[in-house]
Parts: C-alpha cells; sequence; structure tokens
C-alpha cells in the first residue's frame, strides 16, 4: 500500500540550530502540504505546494522555516534557527485530488524536540 | 474565518457504550467535512467524510451527518471497541484548504 514517507522520525536539536525534514508523498500526488501539530492542538497549515509552486504559504515563519519542493515530488522543510517553541510533530501529507472533495494521506510525522 | 470547534477530551467509555463526539463549524461558503483519526503511534488517515448538507458519512460503525442549519458534524458510534482508542479530529475544507479542529482523545475500557 501506497504511503507517505517522512524522515527523520524524532529529532532532538538544541535552539539556534537548523532542523530539516524530509517528505515522499504517495507517487502522483500533485498537492502536498506540511502541517504542525503541537501536543494537545490539531494540525496546522504552514505551507501548501501544487506541484512545485507554493500555493499557501500564509502561515510560515518565513524568517525562520523554508520548504521547496523542487521537482514536484520530495519536499523539505526547513527551520533555521530552531527556537524552543518549534517543539512539535511536523506532519506531511499529499492528496491526489481537489481537497475539498479528497483525501489527505498522512505520513507519521517527524517529531521535533528543542532544547 | 473558518474555524472547527470539536468537544475537549478525553472522553472514557466502556466497551459497547455508545459515542458521541461533537463538532461544530464556522465556515463561508458550503465546506466538505471530514473525520480523521490518528491511532497511537500512527498517522491520521480519513475516517469519513460528507461533502454537501444533509449528506451522512459512515465507516467502520462510526457516522456523522453534514448538519448545515446547526453547523454541525457530530461522530456518533452505536456500540464502541477497545480498538477504538484514538484521537479523533473534526475537519472541514474550503476554497482548498483544510482545517482541524483540536482533536479528541477516547479511551475505551475493556
Amino acid at each position: 500500500e501506497a504511503e507517505v514517507a517522512q524522515s527523520p522520525r524524532y529529532k532532538i536539536t538544541e535552539k539556534s540550530q537548523a532542523v530539516a525534514f524530509w517528505c515522499d508523498p504517495i507517487s502522483g500526488h500533485a498537492t502536498l502540504y506540511w502541517y504542525r501539530q503541537i501536543l494537545g492542538q490539531g494540525p496546522e497549515l504552514l505551507v501548501q505546494f501544487q506541484d512545485e509552486s507554493v500555493v499557501d504559504d500564509s502561515q510560515l515563519p518565513k524568517d525562520r522555516f523554508s520548504a521547496e519542493r523542487l521537482k514536484g515530488v520530495d519536499s523539505t522543510l526547513k527551520i533555521q534557527p530552531a527556537e524552543l517553541g518549534d517543539s512539535a510533530m511536523y506532519l506531511c501529507a499529499s492528496s491526489g485530488t481537489d481537497s475539498n472533495t479528497g483525501e489527505l494521506f498522512f505520513g507519521e510525522g517527524s517529531r521535533l524536540t528543542v532544547l | 474565518g473558518n474555524s472547527v470547534t470539536q468537544m475537549e477530551g478525553p472522553v472514557t467509555l466502556s466497551e459497547e457504550a455508545f459515542l458521541t463526539i461533537n463538532c461544530t463549524y464556522t465556515a463561508t461558503g458550503y465546506p466538505s467535512l471530514f473525520w480523521y483519526v490518528q491511532y497511537p503511534g500512527e498517522g491520521l488517515q480519513l475516517l469519513l467524510k460528507a461533502t454537501k448538507a444533509d449528506d451522512k458519512g459512515s465507516n467502520k460503525g462510526f457516522e456523522a451527518t453534514y448538519r448545515k442549519e446547526t453547523t454541525s458534524f457530530h461522530l456518533e458510534k452505536g456500540s464502541v471497541q477497545v480498538s477504538d482508542s484514538a484521537v479523533y479530529f473534526c475537519a472541514l475544507s474550503s476554497a482548498s484548504k483544510i482545517i482541524f479542529g483540536s482533536g479528541t482523545r477516547l479511551s475505551i475500557r475493556p
């Protein structure tokens, strides 16, 4: 069964360091999402790609976060420098259809702890 | 703006009990509505969905009806099992953007 792959599953870093997360969506899925999930809260959208183009990054803290999907397939989310408040689960999801009626497929997430 | 409000947890029930998890939404236009479930150690997965008013989504014994008049999409199951223990998220989709509620943790006692 096709899955969304994410790595690393766990990352512990010190504040001010750089971290990066990788996501490989389900093959053929044009839309890719990065969400942040703080413990006890629902996922919040950070950035949404349609193929290699960003269609929504309004909630991405652009002073420290960046995301790219250069060839419209896999994607990288970077944080530099990391802050204590960035500790969260970072979720990647993909969709092959219009998200209004389609289904998002999530990876298992990357849990970040900033010390 | 669009938002989703769902019942705070945790919710603890005995096996075979009736379950309701409340969800209400605020949205412009006509959103699609979803319930996602996150089992321990796994990613979120779609449980059920409804794309227009009065639609009923159903899966694995769970049901939810899209009520436009009350802007609600409550999740129900007639007889829960231990294996239903998970975190449940209500979500809406509008203008290709999906917004999630804060989640409700459900624990089922044998």
